[in-house]
């Protein structure tokens, strides 16, 4: 069985980088599918951050382009999301997941990021 | 890349059914049949319930159906049951590996 399981700071000050890290366990990110991230802000709706393909190619959301790195661990089977100069509108539950091109099928349990001095 | 148009509401008793749409544009919904749909309790992640517009993941009730004319795709679900409350969102493919989700519907069961 496929799991993730995000972590990283609950708390990061106005304009530095929000990082956070998405073990996988049950499958190697190495081998298929992209690996994705997606955040929803308390009380709102899905937003799609980016997404990184088991080769390395990334695709980012044009809203956050500027912004986000996406990369792959291969060795601890991990994959990161790095967002720069964080705003309190980036405050948001932070998921990872794996995808098909079109279909989210597994999903970590959420990571909570408040963004506040 | 805007996001898919869902009602915010929808509400129905025990036994019956309730229908969500989601509206897009021919880029997304209307330009693939890549629709999907997810169901979220509060406090959890989301879990996929319906995917290439009509498909159902193994283990997901036959109570929950969808499908799509046009730019507007929509989920049924049949024999509403107390556990079907959540908050539904609708995905779709929009091209160039992009992705762009549905405002989101309360499901209220009376």
């Amino acid at each position: 069985q496929v799991q993730l399981q995000e972590s990283g700071p609950g708390l990061v000050k106005p304009s530095e980088t929000l990082s956070l890290t998405c073990a996988v366990s049950g499958y190697s990110i190495s081998s298929n599918y992209y690996w994705g991230w997606i955040r929803q802000p308390p009380g709102k709706g899905l937003e799609w951050i980016g997404s990184i393909y088991y080769s390395g190619s990334t695709f980012y959301n044009a809203s956050l382009k500027s912004r986000v790195t996406i990369s792959l661990d291969t060795s601890k089977n991990q994959f990161s999301l790095n967002l720069s100069s964080v705003t309190a509108a980036d405050t948001a539950v932070y998921f990872c997941a794996r995808h098909s091109i079109i279909t989210w099928w597994y999903w970590g349990q959420g990571s909570l990021v408040t963004v506040s001095s | 890349q805007s996001a898919l148009t869902q009602p915010p509401s929808a509400s129905g008793s025990p036994g019956q059914s309730v229908t969500i749409s989601c509206t897009g544009t021919s880029s997304d919904v209307g330009g693939y049949n890549y629709v999907s749909w997810y169901q979220q309790h509060p406090g959890k992640a989301p879990k996929l319930m319906i995917y290439e517009v009509s498909k159902r993941p193994s283990g997901v009730p036959d109570r929950f159906s969808g499908s799509k004319s046009g730019n507007t795709a929509s989920l049924t679900v049949s024999g509403l049951q107390a556990e079907d409350e959540a908050d539904y969102y609708c995905s779709s493919y929009a091209g160039s590996n992009d992705h762009v989700f549905g405002t989101g519907t309360k499901v209220t069961v009376l």
